[in-house]
């Protein structure tokens, strides 16, 4: 049972340009959701969060949406940058009902910004 | 302010023995949860520690165990290995109760031959 998924395996864009990267979740009773990325041979590096209560969440060059109604988060990176080349994943949380604030994770975006 | 940093970070064994991975948590956080990375996949929960307890577990079965130490760091054990655990292991560290950010370690990459 995915709860979490990112059913775009790799995005490639141009220097400059918008990346969007999309997630979908199944559990309502989600409430935070993370973004991470991850260089090869590194551990996932905490890029931006946002709980259930806001809409969109902005830091710097990196924007996180979450429409709740549709169970739809993504990842807006303005401008792109080869260095943001890596895999990005997409998480998900809640406490309560027992569940202890374990994330539960997509399977991951690869993205490529071609200089 | 110290990261998560986690031992070894590979490590080669052969199937049937046991291995312990380590692992330091972030300065200031009093929960530590551990997730398998197979090839291709996203992390998968394996279990949280909180106060020397476990406080919460994922779909892995009890050859998986852990500890919790009273400076907040944590071992995972597995026994019986088998090849499909052939993976990168990371451990988390947060702040209990908290809907905060998890911050990783670098991982520990097993092979198991």
């Amino acid at each position: 049972d995915q709860q979490v998924k990112q059913n775009s395996p790799s995005l490639s864009v141009q220097e400059g340009r918008i990346s969007i990267l999309n997630c979908d979740y199944t559990n309502s009773m989600f409430d935070y959701f993370l973004w991470y990325k991850k260089y090869p041979a590194e551990g996932p590096t905490f890029l931006i969060s946002i709980s259930s209560i806001k809409d969109k969440n902005e830091d710097g060059r990196f924007t996180v949406f979450l429409n709740k109604s549709a169970k739809h988060l993504s990842l807006h990176i303005v401008p792109s940058q080869p260095g943001d080349s890596a895999v990005y994943f997409c998480a998900a949380s809640y406490y309560g009902s027992g569940n202890t604030g374990k994330l539960i994770f997509g399977q991951g975006t690869t993205l490529q910004v071609k200089p | 302010e110290t990261g998560v940093t986690q031992s070894p970070t590979h490590l080669i064994k052969t199937r049937g023995q046991q291995v312990t991975l380590r692992c330091s948590s972030q300065s200031g956080h009093n929960t530590v949860s551990w997730y398998q990375q197979a090839l291709g996949q996203g992390p998968q929960f394996i279990f949280q520690y909180y106060r020397e307890e476990e406080n919460g577990r994922g779909n892995f079965p009890p050859r998986f165990s852990g500890l919790q130490f009273p400076n907040y760091s944590s071992e995972l054990n597995v026994n019986a290995l088998e090849l499909d655990d052939s993976a990168l292991y990371l451990c988390a560290s947060s702040l209990k109760g908290m809907n905060t950010e998890a911050f990783f370690g670098q991982g520990t990459r097993l092979t198991v031959v």
